[in-house]
């Protein structure tokens, strides 16, 4: 079981915007940034969130993301058939002094 | 560009210590002020932090893994290396090593190497 919450599946439609979200507590995603990943199909995890809502060169701005008290949000815009993805958050839990995962939500562009 | 490359035996029998490496490319580890790190992925699950080590050593564990974990760095090879002893089919996984991408280890993982595929098997 993940220290992070997030839905295991998440759907849309071409060109629809979906938000993919994760939950904590004031361990971790309340006292920490977070960060979220993208892994396509057999390859290794990509980042595409920093720091909750910053954006690595490269990534489209389709992508953000948003943090509230204990959960974060990672939204995408204009979905395209390449997002279809398995989509991570993650943080530093204090408590565990350590690195912490969600559980990861896979995302079907339909 | 850094680059970030993983090797070791693909198959490890029970038991025994399970040993990777991760060889820096397009900059080098000493002085770099970055801290490295051990993520692995068990089939068909989700991401796991294993451990993550400064270029002075100080390192970072999961402690639900930390008596069985070994992270060490090699500034002269520009390595960093991964042992997990007394493994278990629980451990087979793909690992990756990977960069923060800042001198802590709460800083994001911006480099991953390709992963490689570990089975823990008699």
């Amino acid at each position: 079981q993940s220290v992070l919450t997030q839905p295991p599946s998440a759907s849309g439609t071409p060109g629809q915007r979906v938000t993919i979200s994760c939950s904590g507590s004031s361990s971790n995603i309340g006292s920490n940034t977070v960060n979220w990943y993208q892994q396509l199909p057999g390859a290794a995890p990509k980042l595409l969130i920093y720091s909750n809502n910053q954006r690595p060169s490269g990534v489209p701005d389709r992508f953000s993301g948003s943090k509230s008290g204990t959960s974060a949000s990672l939204a995408i815009s204009g979905l395209q058939s390449e997002d279809e993805a398995d989509y991570y958050c993650a943080t530093w839990d204090d408590s565990l002094n350590g690195r912490v995962f969600g559980g990861g939500t896979k995302l079907t562009v339909l | 560009q850094v680059q970030l490359q993983e090797s070791g035996p693909g198959l490890v029998k029970p038991s025994e210590t399970l040993s990777l490496s991760c060889t820096v490319s397009g900059g080098s580890i000493s002085g770099s002020s970055y801290y490295w790190g051990w993520i692995r992925q068990p089939p068909g699950k989700g991401l796991e932090w294993i451990g993550s080590i400064f270029d002075s050593g100080s390192t970072y564990h999961n402690p639900s893994l930390k008596s069985r974990v070994t992270i060490s760095v090699d500034t002269s090879k520009n390595q960093f290396s991964l042992k997990l002893s007394s493994v278990t089919a629980a451990d087979t996984a793909v690992y990756y090593c990977a960069r923060h991408a800042s001198a802590a280890p709460w800083y994001a993982m911006d480099v991953w190497g390709q992963g490689t595929t570990v089975t823990v098997s008699s």
